[in-house]
């Protein structure tokens, strides 16, 4: 089947503004993984889960930010009252289970402005 | 906490060139570590991990805990082999610490 997706692809949200962003693992995989890529620096962790259980949330940056993925599969990253500091590739990445490889979305570009 | 640096930003050669980028990396324990790469419009994605020994289109990389570095080798450049590198630093729980990334560009 296809690899993993996020939407949607670009997103330029006023200062402020709330935005929620999506990404479909690849089917049966256990982990799901959200990364934010600054522009120019490599990506940086934000928050681990395996089922619908988050096990780790120490990266994400504030508690404007929120996570969730609720029947284990899709996963919605929320961003709340963005800042221009929020610009960022965001990076949904998934595995069949712990230790075994990553495969990573395409990513979303968040501009806030 | 663990660190990854690759201290090129860009690296540029000649086609058929040996090519190292390089690799530091600081963690307590015993490191897991990865070289993903990004070409141009693709997703990021698995070029090599340590554990497996492997060499993957030419490309190698040797853990040396005493120098704590994991360099990636290759020993003739091509063009396709332009893209972003970035190495990648595994912990117990799974997530994963990447370096900056080096653009490798190989001229003709």
């Amino acid at each position: 089947g296809a690899g993993v997706s996020q939407s949607p692809r670009y997103k330029v949200a006023k200062r402020g503004q709330d935005v929620a962003l999506r990404c479909d693992p690849i089917s049966g995989h256990v982990s799901l993984f959200w990364y934010q890529q600054a522009l120019g620096q490599g990506p940086e962790f934000l928050t681990y889960f395996q089922n619908e259980a988050q096990l780790d949330k120490s990266g994400l940056p504030s508690d404007r930010f929120f996570a969730e993925r609720p029947e284990g599969s899709v996963s919605t990253l929320k961003i709340q009252r963005t800042q221009q500091e929020d610009s960022a590739v965001y990076l949904c990445a998934s595995s069949q289970r712990q230790g075994l490889e990553a495969f990573f979305g395409q990513g979303t570009r968040l501009t806030v402005v | 906490a663990q660190r990854v640096t690759q201290p090129e930003k860009l690296l540029s050669v000649f086609k058929g060139a040996p090519v190292e980028l390089k690799c530091n990396y600081s963690y307590s324990g015993s490191p897991e570590l990865f070289w993903y790469v990004q070409y141009s419009r693709q997703r990021l994605q698995l070029l090599l991990r340590h554990i497996s020994r492997e060499s993957i289109k030419g490309f190698t990389a040797d853990l040396n805990k005493g120098e704590t570095s994991f360099h990636l080798k290759k020993p003739f450049a091509q063009e396709e082999d332009s893209a972003m590198y970035y190495c990648a630093v595994q912990n117990a729980g799974n997530m994963l610490t990447f370096g900056g990334g080096t653009r490798l560009m190989v001229k003709p």
